[in-house]
């Protein structure tokens, strides 16, 4: 089975600070990760990915997140938080050895990015 | 280039109407889903389609039926709606390869009353 857990419902962080949001998964082979963020009324976009490589995944809007293997986590880092960040952020996990052709989504966590 | 387009936007039913969902994508894309979208639920998968004329289930498929008879679009349907169905509701498509990366409609918001 494939699953991702986003420990936080919700986290707050005041413009201009390093923003963290956390996502751990359990896959039985190597996973592939993903974030997307949803607006408000709006579809969901994707962020970023990691398959494979450098641990440290780059995508939009200046977001990254690292990938960790021994603690089973992907977690989404930005240095500076903006208020139009502000939305909320899906992790989601596919194990490609595990038979799936499907992703499975986080919960979801709110990022509130106050003034 | 539209990308993946859903209608209707919204929608009110009565308990026991049913509709379809039509989702279409202009990407040429395989494979297609359906999600639904609910408070502290996250995305949870209804049906899904690896190609032209295959369907499957998802995580809760109960009470929908779909049909992909055309590769650019995945219809979503509800016979008998119920104040359960009452969601945000998520298409999404992507390519063969490319590693997985679905592409989001704007979502369908159905009330069932």
């Amino acid at each position: 089975a494939q699953s991702v857990a986003q420990p936080e419902d919700q986290v707050n962080v005041a413009e201009g600070n390093p923003l963290t949001v956390k996502c751990t998964y359990s896959v039985s082979g190597n996973p592939y990760l993903f974030w997307y963020v949803q607006y408000p009324n709006r579809g969901l976009q994707f962020l970023l990915k990691y398959i494979t490589g450098d641990n440290l995944v780059k995508g939009s809007y200046g977001f990254e997140a690292e990938f960790n293997k021994s603690q089973t986590s992907f977690h989404l880092k930005k240095p500076s938080a903006l208020v139009s960040d502000s939305a909320l952020y899906f992790c989601a996990v596919r194990d490609p050895l595990g038979g799936y052709s499907t992703l499975t989504f986080g919960k979801g966590t709110m990022l509130l990015v106050s003034p | 280039n539209a990308g993946v387009t859903q209608t209707p936007k919204f929608r009110v039913l009565k308990t026991g109407q049913s509709m379809t969902l039509l989702c279409a994508q202009d990407m040429n894309h395989e494979y297609m889903y359906w999600y639904r979208q609910d408070p502290g639920m996250g995305l949870r998968l209804i049906h899904y389609s690896v190609g032209e004329g295959t369907t499957a289930k998802g995580e809760v498929p109960d009470g929908y039926n779909v049909s992909r008879l055309k590769k650019q679009n995945f219809l979503l349907g509800l016979e008998s709606a119920a104040p359960s169905q009452t969601s945000v509701y998520f298409c999404a498509s992507r390519p063969l390869a490319g590693h997985d990366t679905q592409y989001f409609g704007p979502g369908t918001r159905l009330t069932v009353l």
